[in-house]
């Protein structure tokens, strides 16, 4: 069964650029699915960031789009998030998840990213 | 703002049923049903437990039950357990907007 899990700085600076890593095991990022993040600040729903196919393609939420870039690692099976010019309100609990059957079928534990105001 | 819409709260006995309803658009829902939901406890990840509107992940309890009417799609949770109380998230797809999450509803096993 496929494994997800998120790794990155818990604080991040206010103007900073956000980064987060999500390594894939049990399953090759190169089996043909997409790969995604989505974020919960604390106490509210789910956001869903952006996604990433094997190749590079790349679809974003168009309310994110102009601060977020999902890149891929083949080669070292994972696939990571870059959100710049955060701030307060970039607050939450970021997930990376597979993408599959217009679904988001295996999700990582979450990792709580802190930006202070 | 999301799309979707959804009751912030519905509640039942044990071994009672409960729907959730999820309301959007003739542009989402209405065209293609492509509808997940995601269960999730408090500190937890979510966890897929419908997707197409009606199909069940293996592993899945038989108790979750999807379907669609119109531009609304439901979730249907027969024999309420104790273990069923959590926030729960519908989730449409459509090819212009990919993923948009609904606001969540809380689910209380009174």
């Amino acid at each position: 069964q496929v494994q997800l899990q998120e790794s990155g700085p818990g604080l991040v600076k206010t103007s900073g650029t956000l980064s987060l890593t999500c390594a894939v095991s049990g399953g090759s990022i190169s089996s043909g699915y997409w790969w995604s993040w989505v974020r919960q600040p604390p106490g509210k729903g789910l956001e869903w960031i952006g996604e990433i196919s094997h190749s590079g393609s790349t679809n974003y939420n168009p309310s994110l789009k102009s601060r977020v870039t999902i890149s891929v690692d083949k080669s070292r099976n994972r696939f990571s998030l870059n959100l710049s010019s955060v701030t307060a309100a970039d607050t939450a609990v970021y997930y990376c998840a597979r993408s599959g059957d217009y679904c988001l079928e295996y999700w990582g534990q979450g990792t709580l990213v802190t930006v202070p105001s | 703002q999301s799309a979707l819409t959804q009751p912030a709260s519905v509640s039942g006995s044990p071994g009672q049923s409960i729907t959730i309803s999820c309301t959007g658009t003739s542009s989402d829902v209405g065209t293609y049903n492509l509808v997940s939901w995601y269960q999730q406890h408090p500190g937890k990840a979510p966890k897929l437990v419908i997707y197409e509107g009606s199909k069940r992940p293996s592993g899945v309890s038989h108790r979750f039950s999807g379907s669609r009417s119109g531009n609304t799609a439901s979730l249907t949770i027969s024999g309420l357990q104790a273990e069923d109380e959590a926030d729960y998230y519908c989730c449409s797809y459509a090819y212009s907007t990919f993923y948009v999450f609904a606001t969540g509803t809380k689910v209380t096993v009174l």
